[in-house]
């Protein structure tokens, strides 16, 4: 499946570096996401974009920062992570109109925090 | 803001068996309720999903029922097989287009 792509697909970082995770949607949609899935807390749902504008942020720590150039790509940049922030990162993608519709989801991105 | 309880968190059937899961929901809003599919090591897939105007919906051996009054929701599944094994995420949404989900079921197909 091609409709949403992410990279990397694993990435081990320090909690000194800085990282970005890619995300490019091929669907023609206009509203992208971004969620954490751990063991703990599966699916916890961080940033969304709609029409490029950042509508929602879960009270998601600074050291996560969105940034979602266009309707097609979505970032989210790591800097001083922390242990804990180890999970699975997919984002996912959705013609959001009026209402909810399905939202497609990407490989996710596992990051592991040393 | 919307809470969704997903039971059980884990569930082990033998083949042939049928499999359901609940899921229950905190607002009244919601409108869309979608049920994922999560192979292990894969992305999270939608395999069916219901909106508030319709009780019932089914797609070969799976089915989805709404009680908006009780606002519960409930995935079957009949004729268990093992490619079922997976973990299942249901899921609700409002006109805010942003998707609430609960916390999964892992469910096991015995052959």
């Amino acid at each position: 499946e091609t409709g949403v792509t992410q990279t990397p697909r694993h990435l081990v970082m320090g909690m000194t570096n800085k990282k970005s995770l890619k995300c490019e949607q091929h669907l023609g949609h206009n509203a992208m996401y971004w969620y954490k899935q751990s063991a703990k807390k599966p699916l916890e749902l961080m940033f969304v974009y709609n029409f490029k504008e950042q509508t929602e942020n879960n009270s998601v720590p600074s050291r996560f920062s969105p940034e979602c150039p266009n309707s097609s790509h979505l970032f989210l940049h790591l800097h001083t992570l922390q242990p804990e922030d180890s999970a699975l990162y997919l984002c996912a993608s959705s013609q959001a109109q009026t209402g909810t519709y399905e939202q497609y989801f990407g490989p996710g991105t596992r990051l592991t925090v040393t | 803001g919307e809470n969704v309880e997903q039971h059980p968190s884990t569930l082990s059937v033998q083949e042939g068996d049928s499999a359901v899961i609940k899921c229950t929901y905190s607002d009244s809003a919601s409108n869309y309720f979608p049920w994922y599919k999560q192979e292990l090591g894969k992305r999270p897939q939608l395999i069916i999903d219901i909106r508030s105007n319709v009780g019932e919906k089914k797609d070969q051996r799976i089915a989805v029922t709404l009680n908006k009054t009780a606002k519960h929701f409930s995935l079957h599944i009949t004729e268990t097989q093992p490619e079922d094994s997976a973990v299942y995420f249901c899921a609700c949404g409002g006109s805010q287009g942003n998707l609430i989900f609960g916390k999964g079921t892992k469910l096991s197909v015995k052959p």
